[in-house]
């Protein structure tokens, strides 16, 4: 799977917008990006993914650039519930390469 | 929505013993499961990828003898950790999709402590 480069760690007032990036420069052309947080001993939850077009649903959106070598999580109104280990992951569907790989992530704070 | 359970949440066994986990996809069919095992401090590290009917494929460094995996319906994937020693004390986590061009979904994880 291509690696994926992310800040360790960034805080967030509540109620302000969270825009976590993520660098993914060897990505390939059949690869999607997807987004993963895990809140402390739980399993991974899934946020949202895109191929190349930017995608919102209701947890957050995605912003990927036009090269596709990055892309930017954005919870629009960050909750202190959204302190979580933030995942970009590059994921193809096909075969074994559909396993998930995961690097360190992001550890957002979410502060009052 | 798609929904991945295991049990147990939480097993404290002796050392030498071995211990099961289960995997359940419970609204949906999945021919794979992977398996995940993740120390304190650390990110998930992938162990296996569950296979219904088929043997489970390992990652490099991963013993085979030790974390037996059993995928025998299209529901269920099972974890053995054989022998258990306190190094395999680790946080546990299944996952599975719905298919191919579905996002994986995780169950809550088995904290396994080995005393």
């Amino acid at each position: 799977d291509a690696k994926t480069t992310q800040p360790p760690s960034m805080d967030c007032a509540e109620g302000r917008a969270a825009n976590l990036p993520c660098n993914h420069s060897t990505i390939s052309g059949n690869e999607y990006v997807y987004w993963y947080r895990q809140i402390h001993s739980q399993g991974p939850q899934y946020i949202i993914h895109g191929l190349k077009n930017n995608e919102t649903n209701e947890m957050a959106s995605l912003i990927i650039t036009e090269d596709r070598k990055s892309s930017t999580l954005i919870l629009p109104h960050a909750t202190l519930r959204d302190t979580a280990v933030y995942y970009c992951i590059v994921r193809s569907h096909t075969g074994t390469a559909s396993k998930l790989t995961f690097g360190t992530g992001t550890r957002l704070q979410v502060t009052l | 929505g798609a929904v991945v359970s295991q049990h147990p949440s939480r097993v404290i066994c002796k050392s030498g013993t071995s211990v099961k986990i289960e995997c359940r996809s419970l609204d949906f069919q999945a021919t794979t499961m992977f398996w995940y095992r993740q120390f304190p401090k650390q990110s998930l590290m992938l162990m296996a990828t569950s296979n219904e009917g088929s043997k489970a494929t390992y990652e490099q460094g991963v013993e085979k003898d030790k974390f037996l995996i059993n995928h025998a319906s299209l529901t269920l994937s099972t974890l053995t950790v054989t022998s258990a020693h306190p190094e395999d004390s680790s946080f546990y986590i299944c996952s599975a999709n719905l298919g191919p061009n579905s996002p994986l979904h995780f169950g809550n994880g088995t904290r396994l402590t080995v005393t």
